[in-house]
């Protein structure tokens, strides 16, 4: 079984619109939790930390279920520079530093 | 400030080749990472450094890999020989703490690797 799991898409969607993307992670001993985003033939970068308590930013909404190992995120009012590939990213307390990636879930926003 | 660095940014070679990738990491970060994406999979951890030690190996692949980091500061990633299997993008990250502790890591541009 993968260590997180993520439906690939791809999700196209108007600007406007909302969007949301799921991920599930398979240990339940993962520590720290974190989406990225990955522009085409580009590296990934961080796009936020995901906290129990859920997190905001901006039009970013992150949120994480412990018991159902469950990951989230949903984007408001969708940009175009919003396309991209987001990865949802785990970490466990046992190896760390280690990073355990989802395979991303595509996203394309048209006008 | 310079992000992390890597070189080169393709390389094409034939199997059985050897093949040498570099990465310069964020100055000041003691932390550097070595990731993997194979064409259609998720990307894989491979080694992590500490300083000039290896905190942690286990997702080397096996003994054609082999990853140095003299002197604390970049590190290389040499593949001998090289197999078809090999091919894919090389990612390097370096990785600073927080006020609250978090670890952030930065990942390099990554280099592309095709054996032929």
């Amino acid at each position: 079984r993968k260590e997180v799991e993520q439906d690939p898409g791809p999700f196209n969607v108007p600007e406007g619109a909302t969007v949301a993307f799921n991920c599930t992670y398979s240990n339940s001993a993962s520590q720290s939790f974190f989406w990225y985003r990955q522009d085409c033939r580009k590296e990934p970068k961080l796009l936020m930390s995901v906290y129990s308590s859920g997190n905001e930013d901006g039009r970013f909404t992150a949120q994480l279920n412990r018991a159902s190992q469950y990951i989230s995120l949903l984007i408001r009012d969708s940009k175009l520079s919003d396309s991209a590939t987001y990865l949802c990213v785990v970490t466990r307390g046992s190896t760390l530093g280690r990073l355990y990636f989802g395979r991303g879930t595509q996203l394309t926003v048209w006008p | 400030e310079a992000g992390v660095t890597q070189f080169p940014s393709h390389s094409v070679i034939e199997k059985g080749q050897t093949v040498t990738l570099r990465c310069d990491p964020i100055s000041g970060h003691d932390n550097l990472y070595w990731y993997r994406r194979v064409m259609g999979k998720e990307i894989k951890f491979l080694l992590h450094f500490v300083k000039e030690s290896k905190q942690d190996e286990s997702g080397m692949p096996n003994n054609r890999f082999l990853a140095e980091r003299t002197g604390g500061t970049y590190s290389t990633l040499k593949v001998q020989p090289a197999e078809l299997e090999d091919s894919g993008v090389y990612f390097c990250a370096s990785s600073s703490y927080d006020r609250l502790g978090q670890e952030t890591q930065y990942f390099g541009p990554g280099t592309r690797l095709l054996v032929l």
